[in-house]
């Protein structure tokens, strides 16, 4: 069974500038989060969709948006970036909220790179 | 979601078990104890979770104390391929809680 996959691997952008961050949950999984892991600050709770609707949202600026789509894929954007923006960028899926099997399965993350 | 603490950093012998303490005091009846581990520079790895009871499987054990407040994780036969960082999460399973909160975890080194 494949496993959380993440595209690209890395990406590297300029100040100001957008990067799209691309998401596929392992099959059956209907939620999807994403965290934000920089240097020094440890791993952190971005945002988490489920159903195709964002449902909780952590302590980060609008500019980090994103969406589900119908076939549970997620997109992570984020909008003017900053050079504090740079980090490794991790996604999760799980199974519905509720159900046994609630543990969060991650990806390999994307190393976006702010210049 | 409850806070947990851990020592920062611990080590053991390769083949040897390596037991990962957590102290969740402030744990509520309906959160969850859950361990995951990562790798340097990987995504982080679910290793196990429990409520209430001790639970097994073929990466680890967890034994949760009586009150709830602490629990350790227990890799029976360490290898090199085991050092990474632990972290232990106290968590509900449902509601608005639905994400992990990372603290800084613990550096599991095994030496060989």
């Amino acid at each position: 069974e494949a496993g959380v996959t993440q595209s690209p691997t890395h990406l590297i952008k300029t100040r100001g500038q957008q990067a799209t961050l691309r998401c596929s949950p392992i099959s059956g999984h209907t939620s999807v989060y994403w965290y934000q892991q920089a240097l020094g600050l440890g791993l952190q709770f971005l945002l988490w969709y489920d159903e195709g609707e964002e449902r909780n949202r952590g302590n980060f600026p609008p500019r980090f948006s994103g969406r589900q789509f119908p076939n549970y894929s997620s997109e992570l954007n984020v909008n003017a970036l900053e050079l504090e923006d740079s980090a490794l960028y991790l996604c999760a899926s799980s199974l519905a909220q509720g159900l046994q099997g609630y543990e969060q399965y991650f990806g390999p993350g994307t190393r976006l790179t702010v210049t | 979601d409850a806070k947990t603490t851990q020592p920062p950093s611990m080590d053991c012998a390769e083949g040897r078990a390596a037991n990962l303490p957590c102290n969740h005091s402030t744990i509520s009846g309906n959160e969850y104890v859950y361990w995951y581990r990562q790798i340097h520079s990987q995504g982080p790895q679910y290793i196990i979770h429990g409520l209430k009871n001790n639970e097994t499987n073929e990466m680890a054990s967890l034994i949760i104390t009586e009150d709830r407040k602490s629990s350790t994780l227990i890799l029976p036969h360490a290898t090199l391929r085991d050092t990474a960082v632990y972290y232990c999460i106290v968590t509900s399973k449902t509601g608005a809680n639905s994400k992990l909160t990372f603290g800084k975890g613990i550096t599991l080194s095994v030496r060989p």
